[in-house]
């Protein structure tokens, strides 16, 4: 079965730290994918990224990045100089192939979630 | 950008009553489902549906459940007989071919009273 686990329930920084979001999971699918949503307070889900199992390439946009460690099967969110408007709950997402489609139809399974709290 | 809309943002119903949550994916997309996210927790998958039928449901999605693609725009999710612990953020989601990422739409808050 699909798990993700976010071990990190709260966390509260002050503005322009550094945060990093642990995300470790679990599968047994040889291919998969893992996302980050943001979910700040007004609640809608933010698509922030989203990796190919096979594709362990870190990646960087703007002041996020993502370590993807196919090793240790995790995939750590980091924010550069946090400012209050990244205050949200993160989750971190493993997908599951429904389809033989490709890969185009999936169901996320989603970690519990880690609010970020950015303060002034 | 196109969006997934979600109608209404806010519904309040008594138990026992039957909802309709209604959603308007984005028009090239193929692939839609329902999330449910009780308050304070996380986001749960609840049903895929391709090509007019359901491809997946989760234990969640029990038989007060159902989903329909009345014409080419709406997708929507109807729970026949409320019970408390409905309530929650519905989200509907969609995505194209080609391993393209789910896109969320705002939400529904069920309140089941």
């Amino acid at each position: 079965a699909q798990k993700v686990t976010q071990a990190q329930t709260e966390i509260s920084v002050v503005e322009k730290e550094d945060v990093t979001l642990d995300c470790v999971y679990e599968t047994r699918d040889t291919t998969y994918y893992l996302f980050w949503y943001k979910q700040p307070p007004s609640g809608e889900l933010v698509f922030l990224i989203r990796r190919n199992s096979f594709d362990e390439q870190n990646e960087i946009s703007g002041r996020y990045s993502w370590n993807f460690q196919k090793s240790t099967s995790s995939f750590n969110f980091t924010i550069t100089a946090s400012q209050v408007v990244d205050s949200a709950v993160y989750f971190c997402a493993l997908s599951e192939s429904l389809l033989n489609s490709g890969g185009s139809n999936y169901k996320l399974t989603f970690g519990k979630g880690t609010l970020l709290t950015v303060n002034p | 950008e196109p969006e997934v809309t979600q109608t209404p943002s806010h519904q309040v119903t008594q138990m026992g009553q039957e909802v309709i949550l209604r959603c308007v994916p984005i028009s090239n997309h193929l692939y839609f489902y329902w999330y449910r996210q009780i308050l304070g927790q996380k986001v749960e998958f609840l049903v895929s549906f391709y090509n007019n039928e359901i491809s997946e449901k989760s234990e969640i999605f029990d038989d007060q459940f159902s989903v329909e693609r009345p014409d080419g725009s709406n997708f929507t999710l109807k729970i026949r007989s409320t019970k408390l612990e409905d309530s929650a953020m519905y989200f509907c989601a969609s995505n194209y071919r080609g391993n393209s990422p789910l896109h969320f739409g705002n939400g529904t808050r069920l309140t089941v009273t």
